[in-house]
């Protein structure tokens, strides 16, 4: 079963860019389509967007104008980068693998806590 | 794109069943079977229970039970065990490839 781990800063200060990277375990990158969702501490799940190994992206209208999602295949690795943060942008970060079979999110990693603040 | 609405919280007895509700517009869960729901332990990562409305991955208990009427979605859980305590959401395609969850419903085992 694929394993995904996130990694990145846990603090990052407001205004600037939130930067996490998700390591796929056995290098299915290139077949699926890799998904952010997050979590803001007591609260419900939102989805931030996916992409696709050909490298198409699809994201959330509410954050698009500042998200850059990609991938590098060659590390097994897919990123996510979302600027001029504020506290709202606080959450657990997961990375999922989406079934687009399924449609549905199949595949979560453990998450990761990222705390905007100065 | 507005989240689809839970119940902020619902309980039952072991042995007893309880439905979720998830209700949507007819711009998401109205238009699309595309409906899925995950059950989040405090802590844990949420897990897949349900998609496609009404089917099971691998692995979970026939016990968790998914339907659609129109722009509302439910989840069943018949015999209600301790195990089943936890976070709730449901989520569906909101057209133009793009996905919105449910506020999430805590469930109570009593």
């Amino acid at each position: 079963q694929v394993q995904l781990q996130e990694s990145g800063p846990g603090l990052v200060k407001p205004s600037e860019t939130l930067s996490l990277t998700c390591t796929v375990s056995d290098g299915s990158i290139s077949s699926y389509y890799w998904s952010w969702i997050r979590q803001p501490p007591g609260k419900g799940l939102e989805w931030i967007g996916y992409i696709y190994y050909s490298g198409s992206t699809h994201y959330n209208p509410s954050l698009k104008s500042r998200l850059t999602i990609s991938l590098d295949t060659s590390e097994n690795q897919v990123s996510l980068r979302l600027n001029s943060v504020t506290a709202a942008d606080t959450a657990v970060y997961y990375c999922v693998r989406y079934s687009s079979s399924w449609y549905a999110f199949r595949y979560w990693g453990q998450g990761s806590l990222v705390t905007v603040s100065s | 794109q507005s989240a689809l609405t839970q119940p902020a919280s619902v309980s039952g007895s072991p042995g007893q069943s309880i439905t979720i509700s998830c209700t949507g517009t007819s711009s998401d869960v109205g238009s699309y079977d595309r409906v899925s729901w995950y059950q989040q332990h405090p802590g844990k990562a949420p897990k897949l229970m349900i998609y496609e409305v009404t089917k099971w991955p691998s692995g979970v208990s026939d016990r968790f039970s998914g339907s659609k009427s129109g722009n509302m979605a439910s989840l069943t859980i018949s015999g209600l065990q301790a195990e089943d305590e936890a976070d709730y959401y449901c989520c569906s395609y909101a057209g133009s490839s793009t996905w919105v969850f449910g506020g999430g419903t805590k469930l109570t085992v009593l």
